[in-house]
């Protein structure tokens, strides 16, 4: 069965204190990883794609990796409005529509 | 408009109601997508569409969950009977593509409370 599990659950930074968020995953035939930012009371609003181990994704102060195992989530000098929950969610092959989400990592980043 | 829109924004529904969630994507997005989310844990597919096809139900918890979308553009999702446990977010979501490159736009949700 699928599995996609990320960790930590909460973090707390200081502005400018830089860190990572992994997402590991088991999935037969995976066709893409994604990271999703979710604010609250909102829907998750799309990050990136990655398709295959040693890829990354750069997009301000957010940077994705992808092993064939995990990905990280790492946020380079975040500031207060990087505070979210950061979702992760696997595709496998085959099945085009289904998205399969972790259960988030809650950031919370303090000036 | 420009994003997904979805209605009601809250709905409270005596255990054993019917409901029904509606969901305006993106105009000219041909797939879509509803997703349950309980408090604390990330989306759980129910079902997709491409154009009016739904081409996987998968996710549908029972047969009291029922989504359409006739005209390929607007979707409802009904909930018949309602039980405590369908209590959570309802997230619709587009996408322009045939083929899920993972780019979905979500809407704001449907939150749902069964009492």
């Amino acid at each position: 069965e699928d599995q996609v599990t990320q960790s930590p659950e909460a973090l707390r930074l200081q502005e400018g204190e830089s860190s990572s968020l992994n997402c590991s995953y088991t999935v037969s035939g995976l066709r893409g990883l994604f990271w999703y930012r979710q604010d609250p009371g909102k829907g998750p609003e799309f990050l990136f794609t990655l398709y295959s181990a040693g890829e990354e994704k750069e997009k301000e102060r957010l940077k994705a990796t992808l092993t064939k195992k995990e990905s990280f989530l790492h946020i380079t000098a975040p500031k207060p409005e990087d505070s979210a929950t950061y979702l992760c969610a696997v595709s496998r092959s085959g099945s085009w529509g289904k998205l399969q989400f972790g259960a988030g990592t809650q950031v919370v980043v303090t000036p | 408009g420009a994003g997904v829109s979805q209605s009601p924004r809250y709905k409270v529904a005596k255990r054993g109601q019917d409901v029904a969630l509606r969901c305006d994507p993106i105009s000219g997005h041909v797939s879509l997508f509803w997703y349950q989310q309980a408090l604390g844990q990330g989306p759980e597919f129910l079902t997709y569409f491409q154009n009016e096809a739904q081409l996987d139900k998968s996710g549908l918890p029972s047969d009291r969950f029922f989504a359409e979308r006739p005209e390929g553009s607007v979707s409802t999702l009904k909930i018949q009977r309602t039980q405590q446990e369908d209590s959570a977010v309802y997230l619709c979501a587009s996408s322009r593509e045939r083929v899920n490159t993972g780019e979905l736009f979500f809407g704001e949700g449907s939150r749902l409370t069964v009492l």
